[in-house]
């Protein structure tokens, strides 16, 4: 069973600073790692799609990396602005899952 | 080029009562993936419904059903609604054909609120 994990569940900065959030699962044999943003009370927006050939994706400010061997993924965000206030969430399928497996998210707040 | 759609936005039901959800896929997906998701809480996988089958189940009691119609548009159904069942319900598309990503688009989801 996928299991994912997120880490630090919150956090928070000051304008300007760049943003790391890490995402971990439990089964390596995926074939895509998608990131999404979500805003309160909204659905889910689609950020970066790794296939799982790649090691990493760039769109904009946002580059997420893959390492399959070790279970992680890794989504910089640079120059923060207060705009990206907003919960990040991680989805791995599993196996020969068509589902995906979501960690709980990482809330952001960037300070003004 | 429309996203993936969801109506109603917003619903309340009492204990017992039954509910529908609608979803229509975004233009040029042909797979449709339902997800509850309680507040606080990541995505959880429902099912999803690919040329009119559901393909696959998660953890969910079969209270939940659902159905895919030849235009690809889904609605997912829930029988004899629980407290419990209050939740964010998150539809999402996705192409099956070779040469796609596989990425998935979701709606902005129906709040369901049960009393």
């Amino acid at each position: 069973k996928q299991e994912v994990t997120q880490i630090p569940a919150a956090l928070s900065v000051p304008e300007g600073e760049n943003l790391v959030l890490n995402c971990s699962f439990t089964d390596s044999a995926i074939y895509n790692l998608q990131w999404f943003r979500q805003d309160p009370g909204k659905g889910l927006t689609s950020l970066l799609l790794i296939q799982s050939s790649q090691r990493e994706q760039t769109s904009g400010r946002l580059n997420a990396s893959l390492d399959k061997s070790s279970g992680r993924s890794t989504l910089y965000i640079a120059a923060s602005q207060p705009g990206d206030s907003a919960t990040y969430l991680c989805a791995v399928p599993g196996g020969n899952d068509y589902k995906l497996s979501f960690g709980a998210g990482t809330t952001v707040t960037v300070r003004a | 080029d429309a996203g993936v759609t969801q109506s109603p936005t917003h619903l309340i039901k009492t204990r017992g009562q039954q509910v529908t959800l609608r979803c229509s896929p975004k233009s040029g997906h042909d797979t449709v993936s339902w997800y509850q998701q309680a507040l606080g809480q990541g995505p959880q996988f429902i099912f999803q419904y690919y040329e009119e089958e559901e393909r696959q189940r998660g953890n969910f009691p079969d209270r939940f059903s659902g159905h895919q119609f030849p235009n690809y548009s889904s609605e997912l159904n829930v029988n004899a609604l629980l407290l419990g069942d209050s939740a964010l319900y998150l539809c999402a598309s996705s192409s099956d054909r070779v040469e796609d990503t596989g990425e998935l688009f979701f709606g902005e989801g129906s709040r369901l609120t049960v009393l």
